[in-house]
């Protein structure tokens, strides 16, 4: 089993659809809990970041971690075509032996207008 | 821009070759860190420095190594190339040495022919 499961996709929606991206994992040492998005060939950007159980909202985006349940989840609201990208989730443990992040291997979102 | 550099931005070279990655990282980041994104793996960690030491190791390989300067720029060193090694790699750095939140940098693209 990986230590952190993603479905690839690809997820096709239309314009000002509700999307919801997931990632489970194993390992419950994860403390820190990050979304990233990644545009073709570019650097992932940070998008939202999370420390241990709990929600965060950060304008059309809205992060989700049930740590009992190893379950994290992603909601993009009003969604638009400049959405489309691959959402990587990562995550990673307590930084005392170091903060290696752990990604998903990503999913693909094409939002179309 | 997340404030993170990295040069050059695409490398071509031969096997059995040598080459260096360089990364600055953001104003103030202590940490740094090098990740390989390769299309059947995902992104890997490879390693972390912290104000120049190493503080957490990954699947690097043997062939592969690194060190972070006292103006905290870092270097990733990679030798001995095989076609395998074709990837991009990011750099990352991060304000805290224990917690997960990272920015990228926009990556080098490797081939190696």
């Amino acid at each position: 089993q990986k230590e952190v499961e993603q479905d690839p996709g690809p997820l096709s929606v239309p314009e000002g659809a509700i999307v919801s991206l997931n990632c489970t994992y194993s390992n419950s040492a994860f403390q820190y809990f990050m979304w990233y998005r990644q545009y073709s060939r570019k650097g992932p950007e940070l998008l939202m970041y999370t420390y241990s159980s709990g929600n965060k909202e950060d304008g059309r985006f809205t992060a989700q971690v049930d740590k009992s349940s190893k379950y994290i989840s992603l909601f993009i609201r009003d969604s638009q075509p400049s959405d489309s990208a691959t959402y990587l989730c990562a995550m990673s443990e307590d930084g005392q032996a170091g903060t290696a992040l752990i990604f998903g291997k990503g999913t693909t979102l094409s939002v179309s207008s | 821009d997340s404030g993170v550099t990295q040069t050059p931005k695409h490398l071509i070279t031969a096997t059995g070759q040598r080459v260096t990655l360089r990364c600055s990282p953001r104003s103030g980041d202590l940490s740094v860190y090098w990740y390989q994104q390769s299309l059947d793996q995902g992104l890997q960690f490879l390693i972390q420095y912290y104000n120049g030491e190493e503080r957490a190791k990954g699947n690097i390989l043997e062939r592969f190594s690194a060190q972070q300067f006292p103006d905290l720029h870092s270097e990733l060193n990679l030798s001995s190339l095989e076609l395998g090694d074709s990837a991009l790699y990011f750099c990352a750095s991060s304000p805290s040495r224990e917690r997960g939140e990272q920015y990228f940098g926009p990556g080098t693209r490797l081939t190696v022919t």
